[in-house]
C-alpha cells in the first residue's frame, strides 16, 4: 500500500485557477470512484472538500471541483483567494483500506 | 453534527503501548452508514490511515501496522479505541480519530492529539 503521489507545491495569484494532481494505481484511484480531497491549515485537522471524485459536501465553495482520468485524480480551485492557502491531501479507498497522498502546499501569491 | 474527541497520554516511552480513545457525540454511533477510523500524521508529513472499525466490531488495518495495532469499539459509551504496541520514535505523530461516511470518505475529524514517543 503506497502513498498516492502529489506535487509538493503549487502556487497561484488571487483570482487565478490551479489544479493539483493525485496519481495512484489501478488498485486505488483508478479502480474506485472513491477519491476524496482534504484541506488542512496549520495546526488544524483536515477538512473534507471533495468526495467520490467530484462531489462537494454542503458548505464547501463551488470554487472547488474534482475530476479523475485513469489512475490520476485532480482538484481544481478557481478564483483563488488568500484563505485557500493551505496543504491539500488526496485519499482513495482501496479494497477495505484507505491511502492518502503526501500532500501539496498551495501558496497564494 | 457529529463531534469526535481524542483522549490519551501525550508522551509514551519507546517499547511501550500507546492507548487512545475517541468519544463520539451528536449522532448515531451505531449507524450502518458510519465506519470509525484512526489516522496519524507525523510532523511535516501527510496523513497515514492506521485502521478502521465498524460498530459491529469488524476491523480493517493498514498492512504496514497490522502486527502492532488493535482497534476496538464500545457502543455503550459511544467510543472506539486504538492501541499501538512496541512504540518507537517513528510513531511520533498527531493522531486523529474520524468518521468514515459511507465507508469512502473521512467526513468528520477530531481535533487531533500529539503523541511523542520518547524516554
Amino acid at each position: 500500500q503506497s502513498a498516492l503521489t502529489q506535487p509538493a507545491s503549487v502556487s497561484g495569484s488571487p483570482g487565478q485557477s490551479i489544479t493539483i494532481s493525485c496519481t495512484g494505481t489501478s488498485s486505488d484511484v483508478g479502480g474506485y470512484n472513491y477519491v476524496s480531497w482534504y484541506q488542512q491549515h496549520p495546526g488544524k485537522a483536515p477538512k473534507l472538500m471533495i468526495y467520490d471524485v467530484s462531489d462537494r459536501p454542503s458548505g464547501v465553495s463551488n470554487r472547488f471541483s474534482g475530476s479523475k482520468s485513469g489512475n490520476t485524480a485532480f482538484l481544481t480551485i478557481s478564483g483563488l483567494q488568500a484563505e485557500d492557502e493551505a496543504d491539500y491531501y488526496c485519499s482513495s479507498y482501496t479494497s477495505s483500506s484507505w491511502v492518502f497522498g503526501g500532500g501539496t502546499k498551495l501558496t497564494v501569491l | 453534527q457529529l463531534q469526535l474527541q481524542e483522549s490519551g497520554p501525550g508522551l509514551v516511552k519507546p517499547s511501550e503501548t500507546l492507548s487512545l480513545t475517541c468519544t463520539v457525540s451528536g449522532g448515531s454511533f451505531s449507524s450502518s452508514n458510519y465506519y470509525w477510523g484512526w489516522i496519524r500524521q507525523p510532523p511535516g508529513k501527510g496523513p497515514e490511515w492506521i485502521g478502521s472499525i465498524y460498530y459491529s466490531g469488524n476491523t480493517y488495518y493498514n498492512p504496514s501496522l497490522k502486527s502492532r495495532v488493535t482497534i476496538s469499539v464500545d457502543t455503550s459509551k459511544n467510543q472506539f479505541s486504538l492501541k499501538v504496541r512496541s512504540l518507537t520514535a517513528a510513531d511520533t505523530a498527531v493522531y486523529y480519530c474520524a468518521c468514515i461516511v459511507g465507508g469512502t470518505r473521512f467526513d468528520y475529524w477530531g481535533q487531533g492529539t500529539l503523541v511523542i514517543a520518547s524516554s
